[in-house]
């Protein structure tokens, strides 16, 4: 199994650009999470998916950031408009219910 | 919500010494999961407790859960460079799906 693929790996942008992150969990999870990382704030759970539904969006900083898991092996993470303060490196995470999570290798993203 | 605190934030180490992160849970939690960061890597899981009071161990590295299950530890024995990184703590809540994780502890060693 490839484990959990991320695409693009890095993004640099500036500011007020849209940014799409992509993700494709490993085949056969029911789960998907999307977290952010900074060094101040750490690891943060932005929103989670059970079985491609939306179950807890609470940590999506603001409307600007939406996700969407139109199938079970693609999600994908937007950011419009982009600023800097949402540069940070993005996991994407799946499992199998409540589980082991097995993390992908993340996108960083740089806003300029 | 439930939080997860985790001490300390960093640790020095020399090779050879012994290392111990704590994490502690404001609500009862069905299992902890732990997790190991390489610099520039993505959180690997390690081990996950589910019962109280409950240990178990990989080679230097034991974990521990709590007896209320609000807390657990991981200590490593005789550090070795190849233990440099960042250890996260996460918990469950009963019925819930969602790892909480704790903020880690970055482990350095030197050699």
């Amino acid at each position: 199994d490839a484990g959990v693929i991320q695409s693009p790996r890095h993004e640099v942008t500036e500011m007020g650009q849209e940014v799409t992150l992509r993700c494709k969990p490993i085949s056969g999870h029911n789960s998907l999470f999307w977290y952010r990382q900074t060094m101040m704030r750490g690891l943060e759970l932005l929103i989670y998916f059970n079985n491609n539904v939306p179950i807890d969006d609470s940590g999506m900083p603001e409307d600007r950031f939406s996700a969407k898991m139109p199938n079970a092996s693609f999600s994908t993470l937007k950011i419009q408009p982009s600023e800097p303060r949402d540069s940070a490196v993005y996991f994407c995470a799946s499992s199998w219910g409540p589980e082991r999570e097995f993390f992908g290798p993340g996108t960083r993203l740089t806003v300029l | 919500g439930q939080q997860v605190m985790q001490i300390p934030q960093y640790q020095h180490v020399q090779e050879g010494e012994d290392f111990t992160t704590y994490c502690n849970s404001s609500t009862t939690l069905s299992n902890i999961q732990w997790y190991k960061q390489r610099p520039g890597g993505h959180p690997v899981f390690l081990i996950q407790l589910v019962k109280s009071g409950e240990v178990k161990k990989q080679k230097r590295l034991t974990f521990q859960f709590g007896e209320a299950k609000k807390n657990s530890s991981l200590h490593i024995t005789a550090t070795q460079t190849t233990d440099v990184g960042t250890y996260f703590c996460a918990g469950i809540e009963g019925g819930s799906e969602k790892l909480v994780f704790g903020k880690g502890t970055k482990l350095t060693v030197n050699p």
